[in-house]
């Protein structure tokens, strides 16, 4: 039962370099989430989709792009990092289009801009 | 904008007391959640609630509608229980197509052998 997996689990960056997170899951879902938490806050959503070639902004979306050409993957991507993105990340997915299904967490991707 | 406050933001018990973790919310909502995250970073969902009360195991979940309140409970507190408990809340105002979930900043509870 892998659920939702994220890579990697950890990364530095410097500021400028570009990178993608990566998201999937193998439940089938159709709604997916990508979110930050930073200290002191709670989780922001920056990208979300409701299913495969559809994506929309969320909260805190700028520095951040998604696609979704699939139903099991949803990857982030940051364009040119900056220490403002230094953060924990989330992807969640849930199933069904109706707020009575709970949401599976990946492990987290901790990410350092320097 | 719908608020979210969670108190109390730190909380240290010994093992075996009675836990409550509270959260306000300030607009109507469609759902509410209770998650846990582990010291090593793992969420997981504990329940989900739009009305009455629910209970898994030790932990038990209420919601008062009308006071915009929700309460997470612990009973027989124990060391493995330390962790941050997240609420969150989905307003009515997202629509069908918004997953827009606004989450509180957590309760840190570390409970002591």
């Amino acid at each position: 039962n892998a659920g939702v997996t994220q890579t990697p689990k950890f990364q530095v960056l410097k500021t400028g370099q570009s990178m993608t997170l990566q998201c999937a899951q193998d439940m089938n879902h159709e709604y997916m989430s990508w979110y930050r938490q930073d200290p002191g806050m709670g989780l922001r959503l920056i990208h979300y989709s409701v299913g495969a070639g559809i994506t929309d902004q969320g909260e805190v979306p700028n520095g951040y792009n998604v696609s979704r050409s699939t139903t099991e993957d949803f990857p982030l991507r940051l364009l040119s990092a900056a220490p403002s993105q230094t953060s924990v990340y989330f992807c969640a997915s849930r199933t069904g289009r109706w707020d009575n299904q709970p949401q599976h967490f990946g492990d987290g991707t901790r990410l350092s801009i320097l | 904008k719908n608020e979210v406050e969670q108190s109390p933001q730190n909380l240290t018990a010994q093992e075996g007391e009675f836990i409550t973790i509270n959260c306000s919310y300030s607009v109507g909502i469609s759902a509410l959640h209770w998650l846990q995250q582990h010291p090593g970073g793992g969420i997981v969902s504990l329940f989900m609630l739009s009305s009455g009360k629910k209970k898994h195991g030790r932990l038990i979940a209420t919601i008062n509608i009308q006071e915009k309140h929700s309460s997470l409970h612990i009973t027989a507190s124990h060391p493995r229980d330390s962790a941050v408990y997240i609420c969150a809340v989905r307003s009515w105002r997202a629509g069908g197509g918004a997953d827009g979930l606004t989450f509180g900043k957590g309760t840190h509870l570390i409970i002591q052998p």
